[in-house]
């Protein structure tokens, strides 16, 4: 089967960077995806990583190491805005599914 | 372009009466998801279609729960009877073939209580 961990919930303040990480299994392995979604709304997609490395959209990275089965979500110059739960996604198995993480509540102080 | 539409947005039903959730995926979108998400259980994928075909519903929970996608711009997920643990948001998603599924646009979800 698939699956998926990453922390609860990180907390931090305006301007720093924080780093949200995530680990997979699964039989099969077409990438791994990460979404926001704020309170009340739905996830929007973020970033892909189909290989190995660093992929940098604005102030936001994403990182995969495949051999590691590990990947993550860096967020940087954090805003207030950026309060919002945050899922790795990853798409596998023998139908190809796309499964997600339980979310990373992330909470963005002063 | 108009983004997935889902019906109704919020739906309160009483204990077993039958509820119809309804969805139309971005035009020219080749997989349609169905995702229910509760506090306890997280984002769960359902069942999810490519070309109007089901390729995987291991993720319906039970008999009572059904989807259908009779064209490629219309999906329904029907839950009769309905029960209380069914309380949750459903969204409905779709992606292009072009980016192997990964990038998926949702709806803004269907939010459903039954009493």
């Amino acid at each position: 089967g698939q699956s998926l961990e990453q922390p609860s919930e990180v907390t931090a303040v305006e301007g720093a960077i924080v780093q949200i990480n995530c680990t997979y299994q699964t039989s099969g392995f077409y990438g791994l995806s990460w979404y926001q979604q704020h309170d009340g709304g739905a996830p929007t997609f973020l970033s892909y990583n189909a290989l190995d490395g660093l992929e940098e959209t604005g102030r936001f990275s994403s990182f995969l190491s495949r051999s590691d089965s590990y990947g993550y979500l860096l967020l940087q110059e954090l805003q207030m805005k950026d309060s919002a739960s945050y899922f790795c996604a990853v798409r596998g198995g023998a139908t190809n599914k796309l499964i997600f993480g339980t979310g990373t509540l992330l909470a963005v102080q002063p | 372009d108009a983004g997935v539409i889902q019906s109704p947005r919020h739906e309160v039903t009483e204990m077993g009466q039958e509820v119809t959730l309804r969805c139309k995926p971005i035009s020219g979108h080749d997989y349609l998801f169905w995702y229910r998400q509760t506090m306890m259980r997280g984002l769960e994928l359902l069942i999810y279609f490519n070309n109007n075909v089901p390729i995987d519903d291991s993720g319906m929970p039970e008999d009572r729960f059904s989807a259908k996608m009779p064209n490629a711009s219309f999906s329904t997920l029907k839950i009769q009877p309905s029960e209380p643990r069914d309380s949750a948001v459903y969204f409905c998603a779709s992606s292009p073939t072009g980016s192997s599924g990964n990038t998926i646009y949702f709806g803004e979800g269907s939010w459903l209580t039954v009493v």
